[in-house]
């Protein structure tokens, strides 16, 4: 199985700040999708964004962008102007299509960021 | 549209019982997985499929069963639940490379 990693178990900002979440992966795969899923305290999973990492310009939805950079397998997640309604848990997951496992994500165990006033 | 139900949302178990978590989406999503998600360990696979009648085993799939004879469903069966399988279990579908859509989970308890 692909290993993802995210070396910040917590991370706190203040409201209207940037935050960047780091993640890597080890994988030997040329084609993969990545994500970040975000679970606020109602558990529910989110997806928040998604690369596919035959595109080199990096995902952005809204207040949400990444850093892909695929020689060094590390993508980064880029809150800005964080709100309060950011706090939540949030997850790395890797992807690798065409294999038998047919699309099983692969997660980190999290970073758990809190939005202060 | 629903997305992805799960069935229960909370359920106690005594060791030793068996039960099954429902799991239903009406997406036409042919890739459905099963994790479980413990603290401190993120999710881990248990069980997937790549479409009826197709299932194959995860990270974690010791103790569970699958089966897949529609689209829609994909249940997951403990066969004799123990301690350790007191978690919070996902069910998630999904459309190829998009990305899961997943349900809002179900907290179970083994006692």
């Amino acid at each position: 199985a692909q290993t993802v990693t995210q070396s910040q178990p917590e991370m706190s900002v203040q409201e209207a700040e940037t935050v960047t979440l780091s993640c890597t992966y080890d994988t030997s795969e040329s084609n993969y999708y990545l994500f970040w899923y975000k679970q606020p305290p109602s558990r529910q999973m989110i997806l928040v964004i998604r690369q596919e990492a035959y595109k080199q310009q990096n995902a952005t939805e809204n207040r949400f962008s990444v850093n892909f950079q695929k020689a060094a397998k590390s993508f980064s997640l880029k809150i800005s102007d964080s709100q309060l309604g950011d706090t939540a848990m949030y997850f790395c997951a890797f992807m690798k299509p065409y294999s038998n496992s047919g699309y099983a994500l692969n997660f980190g165990k999290g970073t758990s960021l809190l939005v202060t006033p | 549209n629903a997305g992805v139900t799960q069935t229960p949302k909370f359920q106690v178990l005594k060791t030793g019982q068996s039960m099954t978590l429902q799991c239903a989406q009406d997406m036409n999503h042919e890739y459905m997985s099963w994790y479980r998600q413990d603290p401190g360990m993120g999710l881990r696979l248990i069980h997937y499929s790549v479409g009826a009648g197709i299932t194959d085993q995860g990270e974690v799939p010791n103790g569970y069963n699958v089966s897949r004879s529609t689209t829609e469903d994909f249940p997951l069966r403990l066969l004799s639940a123990a301690p350790s399988q007191t978690s919070v279990y996902f069910c998630a579908s999904s459309y190829a490379g998009y990305g899961y859509t997943f349900g809002s989970g179900t907290r179970l308890t083994v006692v």
